[in-house]
């Protein structure tokens, strides 16, 4: 069935460290592929998105490509800031699948 | 500008009620969906609503009930029923004009049984 895995958490780095959390997917079809952030004590916010290959979504400094021929959706960021300490999902639209959600903490 | 809106921010029930939290969306999507969050875990989906007076149960159902009767609306009811109801519940619409532009959440409510 379609499911999507995220790498576990907690991610622990130092502030301006480069970020990588690792997203592949499995799906029958076409998804469009997405990463959430939440932070403590709210709802999850739409952080970027792709809906076809090779597109790259990008917001906040944080980027993702939509990479089909290895089925997955890395999220990356050059230099991370406390402020980015959260919880990241990455999520496949087909049926309604998040995974399980990587927590990250930043150390100033 | 358009969004989700959860009421109450916060609830608590004594052992045995029911209760009934809000969800309300002015984006007009046809989707929405209720999800549980338990403390250090991922999102389960309760239930979901592709269209008006229609729904399906979702991974944990069982506890809970839902109503459609307006698209703007998508109540859900934690029944005497739900043996742990204490949990963060959010609830998410889907637009799907012109390409899927993902979930929108509302801020969630944490519903607490006391």
């Amino acid at each position: 069935g379609d499911s999507v895995t995220q790498m576990e958490g907690p991610v622990t780095l130092s502030e301006e460290a480069f970020l990588t959390i690792n997203c592949t997917y499995t799906a029958t079809g076409y998804p469009s592929l997405f990463w959430y952030v939440q932070y403590p004590g709210e709802g999850l916010q739409l952080l970027l998105k792709a809906t076809k290959a090779d597109d790259k979504g990008s917001n906040k400094g944080f980027e993702a490509t939509y990479r089909k021929e290895t089925t997955s959706f890395h999220l990356e960021k050059g230099s991370v800031q406390v402020s980015d300490s959260a919880v990241y999902f990455c999520a496949l639209i087909l049926k309604i699948i998040f995974g399980k959600g990587t927590r990250l903490h930043i150390l100033p | 500008d358009g969004g989700i809106t959860q009421s109450p921010k916060y609830l608590f029930r004594k052992e045995g009620q029911n209760v009934t939290l809000s969800c309300e969306q002015n984006l007009n999507h046809d989707a929405m969906y209720w999800y549980r969050q338990d403390p250090g875990q991922g999102l389960r989906l309760i239930y979901y609503s592709q269209i008006v007076n229609d729904f399906q149960k979702g991974d944990i159902a069982e506890g809970y009930s839902v109503s459609r009767e307006k698209k703007e609306s998508f109540p859900l009811t934690v029944t005497s029923a739900q043996k742990n109801p204490t949990a963060f519940y959010l609830c998410a619409s889907l637009g799907w004009d012109r390409g899927p532009y993902g979930y929108t959440f509302g801020s969630g409510t944490r519903l607490t049984v006391v």
